[in-house]
């Protein structure tokens, strides 16, 4: 079973909207829990990261929350764009060098 | 700067061959990583490297091995492939380890029949 949680698996908003993300985790110990963005064809590139002591993090319209008593994050979307379409990927950290993946939430942002 | 440079960028491999897939990044990072990444699943790591002349086994190792002799390449080699081996390869890196950002390349797709 993975131990971080995705939901939902896709979904569609329209360009000036809000949405937000949800990442449910049962790693541990926790050390920290990163969002990535990835867009299609291309590579993962980082939004946030954040170690169990935070529990908020922004990048220009990308906010994260984080709560590690009940392990789980959200990553809020702020009037999105088109160019926000990708697909959203939530990562923990137990230890150096492993990292476990969700499967990320698609986003399709439509005009 | 490039960042992360792999090669090459896609390949159909039949089954039983082998091939390396080649990783370079120039921001003298300490750490790098491959994974692998299906449809459906969460990236899965496959090897990595601490720092140069060190390497270590991720999730899913079999079928692929990886070699450190400089700073700035981590080679992947599949030494014979299967049709399971069908993904797509990240390579990253990372300065330090555990709190520090990963900087991942671009892919490469790979297809074995």
């Amino acid at each position: 079973k993975n131990q971080v949680e995705q939901s939902p698996q896709s979904l569609i908003i329209l360009e000036g909207k809000n949405c937000t993300l949800q990442c449910n985790y049962t790693v541990s110990p926790f050390s920290n829990l990163r969002w990535y963005k990835q867009d299609t064809g291309r590579g993962p590139v980082s939004l946030t990261i954040m170690t169990f002591s935070e529990n908020t993090k922004s990048n220009g319209r990308y906010t994260a929350t984080l709560d590690a008593d009940t392990k789980q994050s959200s990553l809020h979307i702020t009037a999105s764009q088109l160019s926000d379409s990708a697909s959203y990927i939530c990562v923990v950290s137990k230890d150096d060098y492993k990292l476990s993946f969700g499967a990320g939430t698609t986003v399709t942002v439509r005009a | 700067t490039a960042g992360i440079t792999q090669a090459p960028t896609s390949q159909i491999l039949a089954a039983g061959r082998s091939m390396t897939l080649r990783c370079t990044q120039d921001m003298r990072h300490n750490a790098m990583y491959w994974y692998r990444q299906d449809l459906g699943l969460g990236l899965r790591l496959i090897h990595y490297s601490n720092t140069a002349g060190t390497t270590g086994k991720g999730e899913v190792p079999d079928g692929y091995s990886v070699s450190r002799a400089n700073t700035d390449d981590f080679p992947l080699t599949l030494a014979s492939a299967v049709p399971s081996q069908t993904s797509v390869y990240f390579c990253a890196s990372s300065d330090k380890g555990d709190t520090d950002t990963q900087y991942f390349g671009p892919g490469t797709r790979l297809t074995v029949l």
